[in-house]
């Protein structure tokens, strides 16, 4: 079946550690999203991909980075700089630009040691 | 950041009621409203994506009317059961940016 995995569900992260958030699809989409999830809030866009070795900040890029080396995969690095990583983080994609529906992953909880 | 609202925050329904939820979204520079169910412990699952004022969709018993003049979304549940227990996010949005709110909770009770 077609659709996209984030991995791992649960990660730990001590203070100054950086660590990468996987995310991998098979639905031969080109957009790819990153969004974050805080208790009472909406889900906050990070960084997207609109294509291969492209990809553009969102509204609270500060603190992460991204890669987009194959369509298939679009990995979320939370660096040290991200004052306050502890939250629930989830990975879309879409067909392309435009009005499309975004198909989502199951999501990873982020948590700091 | 745009401003998104969805209420109300949470409803209980009796299994076979009807129920509908509004989205609100800011009526200038209209592009998209989406709506997803998101049910515990499984991945958002996108219901529909509206463009034009006026429209109508309809899923089995769910539907969605859009006033982009005044900006909201309603959407309704028909004849609700136990299944339809899950969080409806709305989302407005540019071709690449998506705005959430921060969804309606429904529980559906036997």
């Amino acid at each position: 079946d077609g659709g996209i995995t984030q991995s791992p569900k649960y990660l730990f992260r001590k203070e100054g550690q950086n660590v990468t958030l996987s995310c991998e699809q098979n639905l031969n989409h080109d957009a790819m999203y990153w969004y974050r999830q805080d208790p009472g809030q909406g889900l906050r866009l990070i960084y997207y991909s609109q294509i291969v070795n492209d990809f553009q900040k969102g509204d609270i890029a500060e603190g992460y980075s991204v890669s987009r080396e194959k369509k298939e995969s679009f990995p979320l690095t939370v660096t040290s700089a991200q004052k306050n990583p502890t939250a629930f983080y989830l990975c879309a994609s879409s067909i392309g630009v435009g009005p499309k529906p975004q198909h989502f992953g199951d999501g990873t909880r982020l948590s700091i040691l | 950041i745009l401003n998104v609202e969805q209420s109300p925050q949470s409803l209980h329904v009796q299994e076979g009621d009807s129920t509908n939820f509004t989205c609100s979204f800011p009526s200038s520079n209209f592009y998209a409203l989406h709506w997803y169910r998101w049910e515990t412990a499984k991945s958002p699952e996108a219901l529909f994506v509206m463009t034009l004022n006026g429209d109508e969709k309809k899923k089995g018993r769910i539907s969605a009317t859009l006033n982009t003049k005044e900006g909201y979304s309603y959407l309704y549940i028909k004849g609700s059961q136990p299944e339809d227990s899950a969080t409806y996010l709305c989302a407005f949005g540019g071709a690449n940016n998506l705005f959430f709110g921060t969804g309606t909770r429904l529980t559906v009770i036997p």
